[in-house]
């Protein structure tokens, strides 16, 4: 089955903490981004990769690290920075050269602040 | 600067046409609507995605005006399991680097199917 995974479905960070979201896509996009939901609400971006190696700031990257090492791997790190974690966190993926770019979504990963 | 406007939710008897509106009025020339659901706690589902031509696939229709300032999704026939909140959005496709990378979501339609 292709398709994008994210782990785990609920995390819980105690203060101080940093931890770190998993999306795994064995579509062999080019793309892939990391959203935060908060309740009610639309989706924002928070940074997102169009190749390996590279990746780039959204609207609310503060608090946040990624990393791009792989193709099918866009960790995101949410750090002691980030003072209201609390959020819905969602990853997609899009195949960069496409005419027409379509972004398919993972499940997400909730966050919880103990 | 929100770019769409959609009602805030709306019901549909289960088995009949559900019609989700969208207000585009200040779309660019280049940009596409597309369409995309979430059902509560999971990932956002791309449904479909139009420029000027009415299109259709295995999940719904999409209807666009002439004028391009709205346009409308059709879910032939409705189930329980179409509840979601539905997202009209509208964006370049191509990938000409900026902004236009990331997907605008507003805080679309709650769509309700009742049995």
């Amino acid at each position: 089955d292709g398709g994008i995974t994210q782990s785990p479905k609920y995390l819980f960070r105690k203060e101080g903490q940093n931890v770190t979201l998993s999306c795994e896509q064995n579509l062999n996009h080019d793309a892939m981004y990391w959203y935060r939901q908060d309740p009610g609400q639309g989706l924002r971006l928070i940074y997102y990769s169009q190749i390996v190696n590279d990746f780039q700031k959204g609207d609310i990257a503060e608090g946040y690290s990624v990393s791009r090492e792989k193709k099918e791997s866009f960790p995101l790190t949410v750090t002691s920075a980030q003072k209201n974690p609390t959020a819905f966190y969602l990853c997609a993926s899009s195949i960069q050269a496409a005419a027409i770019e379509t972004q398919y979504f993972g499940p997400g990963t909730r966050l919880l602040v103990l | 600067d929100a770019k769409t406007t959609q009602p805030p939710s709306m019901d549909c008897a289960e088995g009949r046409a559900a019609n989700l509106p969208c207000n585009h009025s200040t779309i660019s020339g280049n940009e596409y609507v597309y369409w995309y659901r979430q059902i509560h706690s999971q990932g956002p589902q791309y449904i479909i995605h139009g420029l000027k031509n009415n299109e259709t696939n295995e999940m719904a229709s999409l209807i666009i005006t002439e004028d391009r300032k709205s346009s409308t999704l059709i879910l032939p026939h409705a189930t329980l399991r179409d509840t979601a909140v539905y997202y009209c959005i509208v964006r370049v496709a191509e990938n000409s680097g900026g902004s236009n990378y990331k997907l605008t979501f507003g805080k679309g339609t709650l769509l309700t199917v009742n049995p």
